[in-house]
């Protein structure tokens, strides 16, 4: 069985600063893992994915994200945060085997940036 | 252009009553689904389809029916037996074969008063 664990639930940082949203996955076969950004009452929206290709994975809107195998990790990060960047996030993994793709979805990080 | 269109947005009932929520996609995939979003709870899978006239339980479908008649529409219906209903429904759609990422669209959310 495949899940995503999503440390802290709301993660608060000034414009400017670093941002970082942490991921830990747990599957038994090679996962496609993602990141999707939600604004206040709208769907997600994907802002990159790792497929087994590079292991650092570059994104939309300046985010980025490393796939660490020997950590079942995949945090997201960007080196200075926006006002534009408060939303809520949300890490998911799938199983690379299926035809169909069923994601399983992570609990979802609240950020917020301060002036 | 291309996308998924939820309906209603909004939508209000009444304890007891069933709604219907539409999901419309023009992308050509194959694949539908529906997620449940519960605040600090993540989503959750309702019901999928990977093809016309079949679809299967997700991990919550248990007062939720769903039907697939035509490649491009997955309506969802919340019936009374969903003892909690009140909740951001979100429609998805990917294609076979690729990476998997999901399309979503923007949402309905359902509050039963």
């Amino acid at each position: 069985a495949q899940s995503v664990t999503q440390l802290g639930s709301h993660v608060s940082v000034s414009e400017g600063a670093l941002v970082l949203l942490r991921c830990n996955y747990s599957s038994s076969v090679p996962p496609y893992l993602f990141w999707y950004v939600q604004y206040p009452n709208q769907g997600l929206q994907l802002l990159l994915k790792y497929t087994s290709a590079a292991t650092l994975v570059k994104g939309i809107n300046g985010f980025e994200a490393e796939f660490k195998k020997s950590e079942t990790s995949f945090h997201l990060t960007k080196p200075s945060a926006h006002m534009s960047d408060a939303a809520e996030y949300f890490c998911a993994v799938s199983d690379r085997r299926r035809r169909y793709n069923k994601l399983i979805f992570g609990a979802g990080t609240r950020l917020a940036v301060h002036p | 252009d291309g996308g998924i269109t939820q309906s209603p947005k909004y939508l209000f009932r009444k304890e007891g009553q069933n709604v219907t929520l539409s999901c419309e996609q023009n992308l050509n995939h194959d694949a539908m689904y529906w997620y449940r979003q519960d605040p600090g709870q993540g989503l959750r899978l309702i019901y999928y389809s990977q093809i016309v006239n079949d679809f299967q339980k997700g991990d919550i479908a248990e007062g939720y029916s769903v039907s697939r008649e035509k490649k491009e529409s997955f309506p969802l219906t919340v019936t009374s037996a969903q003892k909690n209903p009140t909740a951001f429904y979100l429609c998805a759609s990917s294609l076979p074969g690729t990476t998997g990422e999901l399309f979503f669209g923007e949402g309905s959310r359902l509050t039963v008063l």
